[in-house]
C-alpha cells in the first residue's frame, strides 16, 4: 500500500528567508506526486506536481519541489516566502496519477514569522 | 469556469439525524472523488466514480455512509444515522482524466 510521510507537523520560518517541506513516500512503482496547500477554511489547491521528466518541477506562487527516487522524497521548496505564504501543506501521492484516489500526509504546518 | 461545487459549506446536525453533502464536479470531468478530513487521520479516500459508477469504496467507514452519482454533474454523500465522531471536513474532487484532481471548497460538519 502507498503511504505518504510528512515528519514536521509545524515549521516556523521567517519572512524573506528560505523553505524546505519534507515529503517521503512508499510506494512501489514509479509514483505521481502531488503538493497541494490549504489556507485556513479553504480547499485544496494544488501547487505543483511530479509524473515523469525532469525530477525539479516548478509550480505556483514560486514554489518547486525535487524528486529524488533514490531517497524517496518530494521535497517542497521556495526561496523566499512571504505572508500569504502561511497555510497548510500536503503532500500526496498517486497511483494512477489523479484518475484513482489520492493518498495524503498528515499535513506541514506553515507559520511565517514578521 | 465555477471550480467544484459543494453545499452545504456548513452543516450542524443532531446524532442520529440523517445527513445529506452534496457535490457539483466541474463540467466535462469523469471521475469524483469524495475525501474526509479529521485531524486525527488527516485526508482519506472515502470513494471515487469513474463515469458516475463506483471505482473504490474501500474508504467508506461503515454502512451508515453511502455514496451516489446519478449524472455526470451531481453527487451525493449520505450518513445515516450520524454520530459525533462524524465530524469533519467533507471534499469532493473531479478530474477529467488529466492526472490532475480539482477540489471543492469543502463541508464543514458537526454533529452534536
Amino acid at each position: 500500500a502507498q503511504s505518504v510521510t510528512q515528519p514536521d507537523i509545524h515549521i516556523t520560518v521567517s519572512e524573506g528567508a528560505s523553505l524546505e517541506l519534507r515529503c517521503n513516500y512508499s510506494y512501489g512503482a514509479t509514483p505521481y506526486l502531488f503538493w497541494y496547500v490549504q489556507s485556513p477554511g479553504q480547499g485544496l489547491q494544488l501547487l505543483l506536481k511530479y509524473f515523469s521528466g525532469d525530477t525539479l518541477v516548478q509550480g505556483i506562487k514560486g514554489f518547486e519541489a525535487e524528486f529524488k527516487r533514490s531517497q524517496s522524497s518530494f521535497n517542497l521548496r521556495k526561496p523566499s516566502v512571504h505572508w500569504s505564504d502561511a497555510a497548510e501543506y500536503f503532500c500526496a501521492v498517486g497511483s494512477g496519477g489523479g484518475a484513482d484516489g489520492l493518498t495524503f500526509g498528515k499535513g506541514t504546518h506553515l507559520i511565517i514569522q514578521p | 469556469d465555477a471550480g467544484v461545487i459543494q453545499s452545504p459549506r456548513h452543516e450542524v446536525t443532531e446524532m442520529g439525524q440523517e445527513v445529506t453533502l452534496r457535490c457539483k464536479p466541474i463540467s466535462g470531468h469523469n471521475s469524483l472523488f469524495w475525501y474526509r478530513q479529521t485531524m486525527m487521520r488527516g485526508l482519506e479516500l472515502l470513494i471515487y466514480f469513474n463515469n458516475n459508477v463506483p471505482i473504490d469504496d474501500s474508504g467508506m467507514p461503515e454502512d451508515r455512509f453511502s455514496a451516489k452519482m446519478p449524472n455526470a454533474s451531481f453527487s451525493t454523500l449520505k450518513i445515516q444515522p450520524s454520530e459525533p465522531r462524524d465530524s469533519a471536513v467533507y471534499f469532493c474532487a473531479s478530474t477529467a482524466d488529466s492526472l490532475l484532481q480539482f477540489f471543492g471548497p469543502g463541508t464543514r460538519l458537526t454533529v452534536l
